[in-house]
């Protein structure tokens, strides 16, 4: 079974640019999450969504960060303009849907560098 | 308002010997906890889970451990291996959501030959 599929994997770009970065989950799985790690920290959520609608947003900063899953399947998260802050690795995690498992799981992660 | 927290940055822990990583967490809401581990460039993978209906949740060399009374959850690993080095995540989960996770900050693990 194929995992999750980020890319890219690293990004450098300088502030106030924009930068989009992509997502496939693993087959089957409706519910799909972004989440932001700046180091030393823990992942922390972003956006969720169960197919193609968005259950939770609440901690995406919406004047600067969007995101869609417009199939139901693959999703792009976009940050326009970019602060020094959004530097980060930038993680994308599915699971079967959101009233069953627990488990989620991960890909490797975009790294972003804002400079 | 860290809800997860992980007190320890780091653990070095000789091979063959256990290791305790300790996690708190202050959201009485919070009814499902997991454990994840990091290689360096992958994402976190899942280890072993507990729900608080339960105080122990075993998987081969991995154990959980939950005290609710105390909002303290702890992972040990016996026998420990080289292999084991790496960042380990608690996240936990609360009632009734849509199985939304709030991690810690990591505790990495050294595991000395």
């Amino acid at each position: 079974e194929a995992g999750v599929a980020q890319s890219p994997r690293y990004k450098i770009i300088e502030k106030r640019q924009s930068v989009a970065f992509w997502c496939n989950p693993i087959s089957g799985h409706a519910t799909l999450y972004w989440y932001q790690q700046i180091l030393g920290q823990g992942p922390k959520l972003l956006i969720q969504f169960q197919n193609n609608g968005v259950v939770d947003d609440s901690q995406l900063p919406k004047d600067r960060f969007s995101a869609e899953r417009l199939k139901g399947v693959d999703s792009t998260l976009k940050i326009q303009p970019a602060k020094l802050e959004d530097s980060a690795v930038y993680l994308c995690a599915s699971s079967l849907d959101s009233t069953g498992s627990y488990e989620q799981y991960f890909g490797p992660g975009t790294r972003l560098t804002v400079t | 308002d860290q809800q997860v927290k992980q007190n320890s940055p780091s653990l070095s822990v000789q091979e063959g010997r256990i290791s305790i990583l300790n996690c708190d967490y202050t959201n009485s809401m919070f009814d499902y906890f997991l454990w994840y581990k990091k290689y360096p460039a992958e994402g976190p993978t899942f280890l072993i889970s507990i729900s608080s209906i339960k105080d122990k949740n075993e998987d081969g060399r991995f154990t959980v451990f939950l005290n609710k009374s105390a909002k303290h959850l702890s992972l040990h690993i016996v026998p420990s291996q080289p292999g084991d080095s790496a960042v380990y995540f608690c996240a936990a989960s609360p009632s009734g959501s849509a199985r939304q996770l709030t991690f810690g900050s990591g505790t990495q693990l050294t595991v000395l030959p």
